[in-house]
């Protein structure tokens, strides 16, 4: 069975600090595929990166930067010089190896409030 | 954006009562998802599609049934609600033709059962 752990239920930082989201899994899967998800208070998900398991490159997107180890099944999140519009709830998922077909196992999500 | 469109996007029912929530894509991606978002849960897959008349179960499908007549339409139905089922529930489809595999999310429907 699969299992994702977002151990930090709420998070508050001032603006402009950096904060790292954390995300652990679990899977017997040799190849799966990991996401994460941001869904502001307006209430929709929005895709951010989704990484598969032979790709262990940490990957940068402007002030967003994943950081995916293996050897401790996690696949943290960061996000430098947080802004106001970064409040959000952030899952992190999981999904198995079926190409097209990814029923997602995600986790509790992690509430994010960047104080002005 | 992917075209992904869920209807009614509020209901408030009593228990007891039958609901259909639509799920409608434009993008003729091949898979299609239900979930439900629960505090304390994060989002749990109901059912899914791989292609029309072809549904299998999830993680929480227990007094939940869907249909799939159409590629660009998802039924959920819950035969006789129950306050257990008040929740968010999303539609998600993927597998275009883009090979980049994504999972994306309709707008949500705001269900309370009463």
């Amino acid at each position: 069975a699969q299992k994702v752990t977002q151990a930090q239920t709420e998070i508050s930082v001032v603006e402009k600090e950096d904060v790292t989201l954390d995300c652990v899994y679990e899977t017997r899967d040799t190849t799966y595929y990991l996401f994460w998800y941001k869904q502001p208070p307006s209430g929709e998900l929005v895709f951010l990166i989704r990484r598969n398991s032979f790709d262990e490159q940490n990957e940068i997107s402007g002030r967003y930067s994943w950081n995916f180890q293996k050897s401790t099944s996690s696949f943290n999140f960061t996000i430098t010089a947080s802004q106001v519009v970064d409040s959000a709830v952030y899952f992190c998922a999981l999904s198995g190896p079926n190409f097209g077909n990814e029923k997602l196992t995600f986790g509790t999500g992690t509430r994010l409030t960047i104080i002005p | 954006d992917a075209g992904i469109t869920q209807s009614p996007r509020h209901k408030v029912t009593e228990t007891g009562t039958p609901v259909t929530l639509r799920c409608h894509q434009t993008e003729n991606h091949r898979y299609m998802y239900w979930y439900r978002q629960d505090p304390g849960h994060g989002l749990r897959l109901i059912h899914y599609s791989y292609g029309v008349k072809d549904t299998d179960k999830g993680e929480v499908s227990d007094g939940y049934s869907v249909s799939r007549s159409k590629t660009e339409d998802f039924l959920l139905t819950l035969e006789s609600a129950t306050s257990s089922q008040t929740s968010v529930y999303f539609c998600a489809i993927s597998g275009g033709t883009s090979g980049r595999n994504e999972q994306f999310f309709g707008p949500g429907t705001r269900l309370t059962v009463l």
